[in-house]
């Protein structure tokens, strides 16, 4: 079965700490994961895609197939960066997507 | 600039009405997507569409059905509408086989009296 888990519903940390969004799933084949973003009052939106091993915005995810890992990750969190944000991982035809972590960065 | 747009924000209904649902988008897309959207449970998938008059249960089909007669259009109907389905309901689009890039729309918030 094709699960994405994303065991923090919140997460606080302070303006220009680091931030680790946690992500794991379940898949039996070759998984492609995703991490898309919500800010406030506006539409869910495509962040990154871990084939692309881009940067975004700062953020960076590593896809470990040993740990079934796609951590979000970045070094200095901006107030700007607060939002919701879902893994996701691609099945047949459609996106599976996890619960959700809502990011909230302190100034 | 990508648009997906669905009827209305706002939208309160009683216990037992039929909910219309309607979601449109102007990227020529095949795939379309219904998912709702609830604190702690995340995206929910509930049906999608990946062509006209085509559609494909999701994980949570039960008490909605959906109509696909035009390309640009994808309604979710609620047959008698109930209190646990106030939710928010995101409708979104993509095109094959970039199923991964998904365009959403605003989002309709449903409360059900």
């Amino acid at each position: 079965a094709q699960r994405v888990t994303q065991p923090e519903k919140l997460l606080s940390v302070f303006k220009g700490a680091p931030v680790e969004l946690k992500c794991n799933y379940s898949y039996s084949g070759s998984p492609e994961l995703f991490w898309y973003v919500q800010y406030s009052r506006q539409r869910l939106q495509l962040l990154l895609r871990h084939i692309s091993r881009e940067s975004i915005k700062g953020f960076t995810a590593d896809l470990n197939k040993g740990e079934t890992s796609f951590h979000l990750k970045k070094p200095f969190a901006q107030e700007e960066d607060s939002a919701m944000y879902y893994c996701a991982l691609r099945g047949a035809q459609k996106l599976v997507f996890g619960q959700g972590t809502r990011l909230t960065i302190n100034p | 600039d990508v648009k997906v747009t669905q009827s209305s924000r706002y939208l309160v209904k009683r216990t037992g009405e039929k909910v219309f649902l309607e979601c449109v988008q102007d990227m020529d897309h095949e795939n379309m997507f219904w998912y709702r959207q609830d604190p702690g449970l995340g995206l929910r998938l509930i049906y999608f569409s990946y062509d006209v008059k085509m559609k494909e249960k999701g994980d949570i089909p039960e008490g909605y059905s959906v109509s696909r007669e035009k390309k640009e259009r994808f309604s979710l109907i609620l047959e008698s509408a109930s209190t646990n389905q106030t939710s928010m309901y995101l409708c979104a689009s993509s095109y094959p086989p970039r199923t991964d890039t998904q365009y959403f729309g605003p989002g309709t918030r449903l409360t059900v009296l």
